[in-house]
């Protein structure tokens, strides 16, 4: 069966980085995209960005730009979103979700990342 | 940039037939697939439409979706609402550069 396993809660410093990792089974990895999706507590869903996981091409939204880099380990199956310069208001949850055509079908767990002094 | 807008809330009693809007900010959203997730408390979210009107298998068919261009906007609709149908469900689609775009979310209340 298709899981998606995230990497565990963090905790960084504002200015900090923080690298996510999503660990794909039950499929072929390079078959599919990997979008990731945050949601900060109590608000709605912010999409972050997308890989293709065979070539690595990459889509970001705009307002991560400059501070997100989506990369993909094809001999691990794993994907990995790190995002830099962190501030408090990037608290969130994120999730890694895949692609399927349109529809992200299958989604992580979901990682808590918590930004503070 | 497109802008996706849902009600905040809506709420209906068990047994009956409640629709979600979704409404698009500019171009034609009819020119867009749109989806539909459902999202529970603590949970990821999950599909429940995808390319406007398509149910993933395993989504009883009380969950319907449709588009309607002259008003640039999509419909969730949930026949028989059952208790367990309480969630936040968020529309999605894409913009001109195939960026991700989420409404801000509906909370159903089912009473």
């Amino acid at each position: 069966q298709v899981q998606l396993v995230q990497s565990g809660a963090e905790v960084k410093k504002p200015g900090a980085s923080v690298k996510v990792s999503c660990k794909a089974s039950g499929y072929t990895f390079t078959s599919h995209g990997i979008s990731w999706v945050r949601q900060a507590p109590g608000q709605g869903l912010e999409w972050v960005g997308w890989i293709s996981a065979d070539k690595g091409h990459t889509n970001y939204a705009q307002k991560f730009q400059d501070r997100v880099t989506l990369t993909t380990d094809t001999s691990t199956g794993t994907a990995y979103m790190e995002l830099r310069s962190l501030k408090s208001d990037d608290t969130a949850v994120y999730y890694c979700a895949r692609l399927s055509v349109l529809t992200w079908d299958y989604w992580g767990q979901g990682t808590l990342v918590t930004v503070s002094s | 940039n497109l802008m996706l807008t849902q009600p905040h809330s809506v709420s209906e009693s068990p047994g009956k037939t409640v629709t979600i809007s979704c409404t698009g900010s500019s171009g034609s959203l009819a020119s867009n697939y749109v989806q539909w997730y459902q999202q529970r408390p603590g949970s990821a979210p999950t599909n429940v439409i995808y390319e406007d009107k398509k149910r993933p298998s395993g989504v009883p068919d009380r969950f319907s979706g449709s588009t309607d261009s002259s008003s640039n906007s999509a419909s969730l609709t949930i026949s028989g609402l059952k208790t367990e149908d309480e969630a936040d469900y968020y529309c999605q689609s894409y913009d001109i550069r195939n960026r991700g775009v989420f409404g801000g979310g509906t909370k159903l209340t089912v009473l």
